[in-house]
Order: structure tokens, then C-alpha cells, then sequence
């Protein structure tokens, strides 16, 4: 079955270092896979997507993804984090025909809290 | 630019009461799902609706129905609330329903049963 695991429960840097969240998959056909971000009593806001198009995927606020299909990895960076983008950022991945569950659901990983200090 | 729209925004019931979510969106989707948020558990997919006139469980259906009212509404219903029932419930849609779909989320129905 499809799975996603988020291998940072917590992350906290400082503001203007870069940022890293973890993100590893398991599919045995080429997934979907996207990063949501969720800001405090907030919906969930689409940052980017990878729909095996080009490797490096370019989100909003400054955010990319590396898609690695040799190491299984969809990692989530930003070149400086800003006190804004203090939030929890969820791993998703598509499930795909034929391969167990419903094709279009979502998986969700368990997410990775970032906190920015000044 | 409403986008997905819930309500209410939240709620406070005593264990056997009933309710209804409400969820619209605006942005002309075919598909439309709820979830629940429990900390430490990410998202999971209660019920889904790939198109108008159709609906689908998903992983924790347990204690829910829903119903698509037309191709802007979709409810929830908790027909006899429970504790295990407190949560945050999240609607969202999409375009269509098929891998690589984005999906569009609402902020939430944060629900407490006592």
C-alpha cells in the first residue's frame, strides 16, 4: 500500500537559516505527491505539487521539493526561513489506480511542526 | 474569493446529540471530501464525493453520513455524537477526482463532545 512517513515530528531554526523537512514515500508506481501547510485554527494551503513532471518542484513563499525516486524522498526546503512560516507542513501523497484504497484520496503524513526564532 | 466555506466554525455537543456540518464551495469542483484532525494523526478521510450524486466511505466512515446536496453543498451528519467524536473536521474539494488532484480546504469545524 501507498504510505508517507514525516521523519521530524518537530523542527526549530532560526530565522534567516535554511529550512528542512523530511518527507519519504512508498509506492511502487510513480506517485503524486504534495506539501500542505497549515498556519494555527487554519484550513490546510496547497505549497506544492509533483506530478512527475520536472524533479525540482517550486512552491509559493519561496518554498521547493526534491523529488528522489532512489532514495524514495520528497523533502521540502527553503533557503531562509522567515517568522511566517512558523506552522505545520504536512507530506501527502495521491493514490493511484489500482493500487489499493480509492485513486485521488489522499494519505496524509502525521506532519512536522516548524518553529522560527528571532 | 470564498473558496470552501464551513460552518459552523465550532460547536460544543453533549454525547447523543445530533448535528450537521455544512460545507459549500465555490470554485465550480466535481469532487468533495471530509476529514477529521486528531493531533499526531495528520488527516483521515471520512467520506468522499467523487461527483455530484455519489458518495463513498473512507477510512473512518464509523458514526458519519453525508449527503450531496448539489454540486456546491456537501454535509456531515453525526446522528449521535461521542466523545471519540471531538474533533477538528476539515471540507475540502477538487477540480476532479483522479490522481495528482489538488485538493482545497476549508478552515475547519473545530467540534467538542462532552
Amino acid at each position: 500500500a501507498q504510505s508517507v512517513t514525516q521523519l521530524d515530528s518537530h523542527v526549530s531554526v532560526s530565522e534567516g537559516t535554511p529550512v528542512l523537512l523530511r518527507c519519504n514515500y512508498s509506492s511502487s508506481y510513480s506517485p503524486s505527491l504534495f506539501w500542505y501547510v497549515q498556519h494555527p485554527n487554519k484550513g490546510l494551503q496547497l505549497l506544492l505539487k509533483y506530478t512527475s513532471a520536472a524533479t525540482l518542484v517550486k512552491g509559493i513563499n519561496g518554498f521547493e521539493a526534491e523529488f528522489k525516486k532512489s532514495e524514495t524522498s520528497f523533502h521540502l526546503t527553503k533557503p531562509s526561513a522567515h517568522m511566517s512560516d512558523a506552522a505545520e507542513y504536512f507530506c501527502v501523497v495521491s493514490v493511484r489506480r489500482n493500487y489499493g484504497g480509492s485513486q485521488g484520496n489522499l494519505i496524509f503524513g502525521k506532519g512536522t511542526k516548524l518553529s522560527v526564532k528571532p | 474569493n470564498a473558496g470552501v466555506t464551513q460552518t459552523p466554525k465550532f460547536q460544543v455537543l453533549k454525547t447523543g446529540q445530533s448535528m450537521t456540518l455544512q460545507c459549500a464551495q465555490d470554485m465550480n469542483h466535481n469532487s468533495m471530501y471530509w476529514y477529521r484532525q486528531d493531533p499526531g494523526m495528520g488527516l483521515r478521510l471520512i467520506y468522499y464525493s467523487a461527483s455530484e450524486g455519489t458518495t463513498d466511505k473512507g477510512e473512518v466512515p464509523n458514526g458519519y453520513n453525508v449527503s450531496r446536496l448539489n454540486k456546491r453543498e456537501f454535509s456531515l451528519r453525526l446522528e449521535s455524537a461521542a466523545p471519540s467524536q471531538t474533533s477538528v473536521y476539515f471540507c475540502a474539494s477538487s477540480e476532479a477526482w483522479g490522481a495528482g488532484q489538488p485538493q482545497h480546504f476549508g478552515d475547519g469545524t473545530r467540534l467538542s463532545i462532552l
